[in-house]
């Protein structure tokens, strides 16, 4: 089966520009996650969405991050505007259901300036 | 908050050797314990998964044990290969909220 599915897969930007990423997750796969990765951490949760809802985005910045699923299928994280502090890496993830394993995307190396 | 601590931070043996990597987590509520390997520039790469019910998995020359009354679980790795330096994170997923939470990771590098 294809894996999840992210692009860019590198993304330089100024800051206060706007970036966006875009995520297939594996056919099947009803939940789907958005975390980010810092150097040297483990991924931390940004959103999951069940389905086409979000059941946990109580770790999403909401003032300048957004996200969304339409059809319940791929989804579309947005940074507007970035901040230095954004710089890192953006993964994918998603699994059948609650009790499968996780599976990631190769992610998105954000680098703002 | 479930806290998953992973030591040592990095590894190092020569090719051949036997090893374990050890995660602790603090929250023993969980619905499964999840390795994955992660290669330089990529995503993770999903190793083994151990439900809460389980106390082992293995997968070729990988085995991981869970002992969930003790927050701890190890990763078992046969005869290291070369092919094997990668970081190494374990995830736990609690029951309260339905999170993942991640270690920080073991560095493991195989000196031929």
């Amino acid at each position: 089966e294809a894996g999840v599915v992210q692009s860019p897969r590198y993304k330089i930007i100024e800051k206060k520009q706007p970036v966006a990423f875009w995520c297939n997750p594996i056919s099947g796969h009803n939940t789907l996650y958005w975390y980010r990765q810092n150097l040297g951490q483990g991924p931390e949760l940004l959103i999951r969405y069940e389905n086409e809802e979000a059941v946990d985005d109580s770790q999403l910045p909401k003032d300048r991050f957004s996200a969304e699923r339409l059809k319940g299928v791929d989804s579309t994280l947005k940074i507007q505007p970035a901040e230095l502090g954004d710089s890192a890496v953006y993964l994918c993830a998603s699994s059948r259901v609650i009790n499968s394993p996780l599976h990631f995307g190769n992610g998105t190396r954000l680098t703002v300036t | 908050k479930q806290e998953v601590t992973q030591i040592p931070a990095a590894l190092s043996v020569p090719e051949g050797e036997n090893l374990v990597l050890n995660c602790s987590f603090t929250d023993s509520a969980i619905y499964n314990l999840q390795w994955f390997r992660q290669d330089p520039g990529k995503g993770l790469t999903s190793l083994l998964l151990i439900q809460s019910s389980q106390r082992e998995q293995t997968s070729g020359r990988l085995n991981a044990s869970l002992d969930k009354s003790s927050g701890r679980s190890t990763l078992y790795i046969a005869a290291s290969q070369p092919g094997d330096s990668a970081t190494y994170l374990c995830a736990v997923r609690v029951v309260t909220g339905n999170q993942f939470y991640f270690g920080t990771g073991t560095s493991l590098t195989v000196i031929p």
